[in-house]
């Protein structure tokens, strides 16, 4: 039960080149996410899915799109790449069930430098 | 806005002593979750409250939800070199609770 795969688990990217992180899950949930994650910054959202789609914003797309490929799949883009979004990005899905709190299961991340 | 404050940031301490970590808000929530972070991974879900009053355990960790629902508290008895990692609280946005909340983490070593 492979869960949340991402892909690539690292890349080097060098200023204003593209890049598509590829995320896919087999639990057969509704919502999917991508955030980022750097020191001292915790947890932050980028896009979000909730569910086939649709996608929205979350507190710092600037710089990304998302495409919801299907069910399984959340692609994240970056255009054209920035030293500051040199970052770990993590996917996340979770299962919709009526109006409760469900949890969120996370990928292992790509950790992509920008230079 | 909405938001969960973490203490303590980090935390040092010997294998077999018993830790204890928190996470606070002025907003409610009415779900708590705590996650685990390995170095390299993503966030692991350790435990969920849905409940006030709630006391939950998982193993050798143990979570309880705040009866004010403004904060949840996480114990980790007679720790283990592999519980170092980051530990995370996270709840529901009130507005939308298909997003989380996220606090900023306890980051714990344990020296063997």
């Amino acid at each position: 039960n492979a869960g949340v795969t991402q892909t690539p688990k690292f890349q080097v990217l060098k200023t204003g080149q593209s890049m598509t992180l590829q995320c896919a899950q087999d639990m057969n949930h509704n919502s999917m996410y991508w955030y980022r994650q750097d020191p001292g910054m915790g947890l932050r959202l980028i896009y979000y899915s909730a569910s086939e789609g649709t996608t929205d914003k979350g507190e710092v797309p600037n710089g990304y799109n998302v495409s919801r490929l299907n069910k399984r799949e959340f692609s994240l883009r970056l255009e054209s790449a920035a030293p500051s979004q040199t970052s770990v990005y993590f996917c996340a899905s979770r299962r919709r069930q009526g109006g409760s709190n469900q949890p969120q299961h996370f990928g292992d991340g790509t950790r992509l430098s920008i230079l | 806005g909405q938001q969960l404050n973490q203490s303590p940031q980090s935390m040092f301490i010997q294998e077999g002593e018993d830790v204890s970590m928190n996470c606070t808000s002025s907003s409610i929530f009415n779900t708590w979750l705590w996650y685990k972070q390995d170095p390299g991974e993503g966030p692991v879900l350790l435990i969920a409250l849905y409940k006030a009053g709630e006391l939950t355990s998982n193993g050798r960790l143990t979570a309880q939800f705040g009866i004010t629902r403004k904060d949840s508290f996480l114990n980790i008895s007679a720790s283990i070199p592999s519980d170092v990692g980051i530990y995370f609280c996270a709840g529901p946005h009130a507005g939308n609770n298909r997003k989380l909340i996220w606090g900023l983490g306890t980051s714990l070593a344990v020296n063997p």
